[in-house]
């Protein structure tokens, strides 16, 4: 069965102390893997797709990398708005688009 | 651009009363889906509509049923609401195709259900 494991379940951090969140997939086949931003009482927001293993992607203090088994969400130098709940998802090949949802870390930053 | 819009946002229903959530999308979103999303759980499939004309089954369709009035509108409705299905309901659509953003999920701001 297809799975994917988000650690650490919540992560809390003081301001300026980076970090990493991982997620491990067992897919047989992978199509890609996306990783989403969910602010309290709103819906989770698209923050990147990596496709293939090596392959990494940057957007502000945040860089998300891909291997052959997991995932990793880099959080450089973190700042308090950058607290949420960070979620993983995992796109099989072949068959409908139904891309499988971690539960997801829940990440605070103290000022 | 609105994106994908979700009403009512907050419902409280007693056990055996039926509702409908409403989901519509302004994007030309091909794929549309429901999830729910309970503490501990994470983002649960529903159902799913792959295009118009189409609906099928998730990871926890029963209690639920779907309607995909039109490209743009997804429904979904409990007929005897249970206190199983308290949760927080989510609407997402997708652009399909070939293009660098066809892969990605836009989600609505959420629907939040008590049954009592």
């Amino acid at each position: 069965e297809d799975q994917v494991t988000q650690s650490p379940e919540a992560l809390r951090l003081q301001e300026g102390e980076s970090s990493s969140l991982n997620c491990s997939y067992t897919v047989s086949g992978l199509r890609g893997l996306f990783w989403y931003r969910q602010d309290p009482g709103k819906g989770p927001e698209f923050l990147f797709t990596l496709y293939s293993a090596g392959e990494e992607k940057e957007k502000e203090r945040l860089k998300a990398t891909l291997t052959k088994k997991e995932s990793f969400l880099h959080i450089t130098a973190p700042k308090p708005e950058d607290s949420a709940t960070y979620l993983c998802a995992v796109q099989i090949s072949g068959g409908s688009y139904i891309p499988t949802f971690g539960r997801g870390t829940s990440l605070i930053v103290h000022p | 651009n609105a994106g994908v819009t979700q009403t009512p946002k907050f419902q409280v229903l007693k056990t055996g009363q039926s509702m409908t959530l409403q989901c519509a999308q302004d994007m030309n979103h091909n794929s549309m889906y429901w999830y729910r999303q309970d503490p501990g759980m994470g983002l649960r499939l529903i159902y799913y509509s792959a295009s118009e004309g189409t609906t099928d089954k998730g990871e926890v369709p029963n209690g639920y049923n779907v309607s995909r009035l039109n490209k743009r509108e997804f429904s979904l409705r409990l007929e005897s609401a249970a206190p199983s299905q308290t949760s927080v309901y989510f609407c997402a659509s997708r652009l399909t195709g070939a293009s660098s953003g066809a892969n990605v999920l836009t989600f609505g701001a959420g629907s939040r259900l008590t049954v009592l």
